[in-house]
């Protein structure tokens, strides 16, 4: 089954790190693109990074310098690394397949929630 | 701010057509991706490329796109067609990634 499962979640404090896992099973994360998507309390959706099977990637201006995209391909796991948190970062955070070949992300993970708060 | 702009709300009658549409100047090089969002859930894909539903979706989802805009159809909307939903493309440069603010659907 093609599934993606994220973890890592949790509660930070204003200026902590944390790092989001994506275990991806059913397919290889290295051959397809991969995003982060993030969607705060009661918001629409945000795209937040986003990692090509090359290996080239791309942020959200609101997160360019202070979150790393990254993947590990022994282990078929999509990352996040998020520093100097902000509060405005709080959301629940998608990882999410791209389409092979289109502008679309078509497998996407149940979502886990990060709260940045003293 | 958003790149790609849709109405925040849109409803329909039960079993009517329902347009929900997203505009953006990248849209004029880029097709739309739709998603359906129903609440405490992730995210959907209803609607990819030129007109392309993955497996599963009803074929009463339906997409197009002219100029600057992008639309979703609904024609013959039903009770479990009530979510929120978004249209997703890349901006201007390309190399990022842009979803619109979110519609959404009632069916009343």
């Amino acid at each position: 089954e093609v599934q993606l499962v994220e973890s890592g979640g949790g509660l930070v404090q204003p200026g902590g790190s944390l790092r989001l896992s994506c275990a991806a099973s059913g397919f290889t994360v290295s051959s397809n693109y991969m995003s982060w998507v993030r969607q705060a309390p009661g918001k629409g959706l945000e795209w937040v990074s986003v990692i090509y099977s090359g290996g080239s990637t791309y942020y959200a201006d609101s997160v360019k310098g202070r979150f790393t995209i990254s993947r590990d391909n022994s282990k078929n796991t999509l990352y996040l690394q998020m520093n100097s948190l902000r509060a405005e970062d709080t959301a629940v955070y998608y990882c999410a397949r791209g389409f092979p070949g289109d502008d679309a992300f078509d497998i996407w993970g149940q979502g886990t929630m990060v709260t940045v708060s003293s | 701010s958003s790149e790609l702009t849709q109405d925040p709300a849109v409803s329909v009658a039960l079993g009517q057509t329902v347009r929900i549409t997203c505009q953006g100047d990248s849209l004029r090089s880029y097709y739309a991706s739709w998603y359906q969002q129903k609440p405490g859930q992730a995210p959907v894909l209803v609607i990819y490329g030129k007109n392309n539903r993955p497996s599963g979706i009803p074929d009463r989802f339906s997409g197009s796109s002219s100029g600057n805009t992008a639309s979703l159809t609904i024609t013959g909307a039903q009770a479990e067609d009530e979510a929120d939903y978004y249209c997703n493309s890349r901006d201007s440069s390309g190399n990022q990634l842009v979803f619109g603010g979110g519609t959404k659907l009632t069916v009343l």
